[in-house]
């Protein structure tokens, strides 16, 4: 049981260059996120999906685009990369039941943009 | 939007002292959950608390969730130098989105 696969781990951009970063879990976990991480800012919430083809913006979408084809896939697309954007990713899943809903995080993707 | 906040930002304590981080949000929660991220690491979850003023423990580390269901605490009792990481919390309020707080970075001096 691998849990959450995050691809690449470390990668470095170009201003203005494009990129995916794969996500995909194997515990059929409905609800699916990525998130990034600066210092001092704690996690912000980039975008999430409750489900295949549902997909939804959190507090920091600007920059980014998701999709969700399958429950176990949900890459992360920057578009046209920016210094700002120069972060630690995470990508998290968790069921939405009753009881226990934690999210379980990927290892993390660090983002250079040059 | 929902805001959690979490204090302190840092905290240095002598290996053996007790530790205490602070999560306070801005709308009443259904449940609270905490984190704990090594240096290098990923989050990884804690403990889950969801009714009114309960109170749960991990061997030295005691979580409670306040009566109002809008405040969190995590101590960990005589520090060792494995507690070493960031602590989040964060608070979920109805819908499938967790809001984190922005950490608490704890140091033990050996």
């Amino acid at each position: 049981n691998a849990g959450v696969t995050q691809t690449p781990k470390f990668q470095v951009l170009k201003t203005g260059q494009s990129m995916t970063l794969q996500c995909a879990q194997d515990m059929n976990h409905e609800y699916m996120s990525w998130y990034r991480q600066d210092p001092g800012m704690g996690l912000r919430l980039i975008h999430y999906s409750v489900g295949a083809g549902i997909t939804d913006q959190g507090e920091v979408p600007n920059g980014y685009n998701v999709s969700r084809s399958t429950t176990e896939d949900f890459p992360l697309r920057l578009l046209s990369a920016a210094p700002s954007q120069t972060s630690v990713y995470f990508c998290a899943s968790s069921r939405y039941l009753q009881g226990t809903t934690e999210a379980f995080f990927g290892q993390g993707t660090r983002l250079t943009v040059v | 939007g929902q805001q959690v906040m979490q204090i302190p930002q840092y905290q240095h304590v002598q290996e053996g002292e007790d530790f205490t981080t602070y999560c306070n949000s801005s709308t009443t929660l259904s449940n609270i959950q905490w984190y704990k991220q090594r240096p290098g690491g990923h989050p990884v979850f804690l403990i889950q608390l969801v009714k009114s003023g309960e109170v749960k423990k991990q061997k030295r580390l005691t979580f409670q969730f306040g009566e109002a269901k809008k405040n969190s605490s995590l101590h960990i009792t005589a520090t060792q130098t494995t507690d070493v990481g960031t602590y989040f919390c964060a608070g979920r309020a109805g819908s499938y989105q967790l809001t984190f707080g922005k950490g608490t970075k704890l140091s033990v001096i050996p």
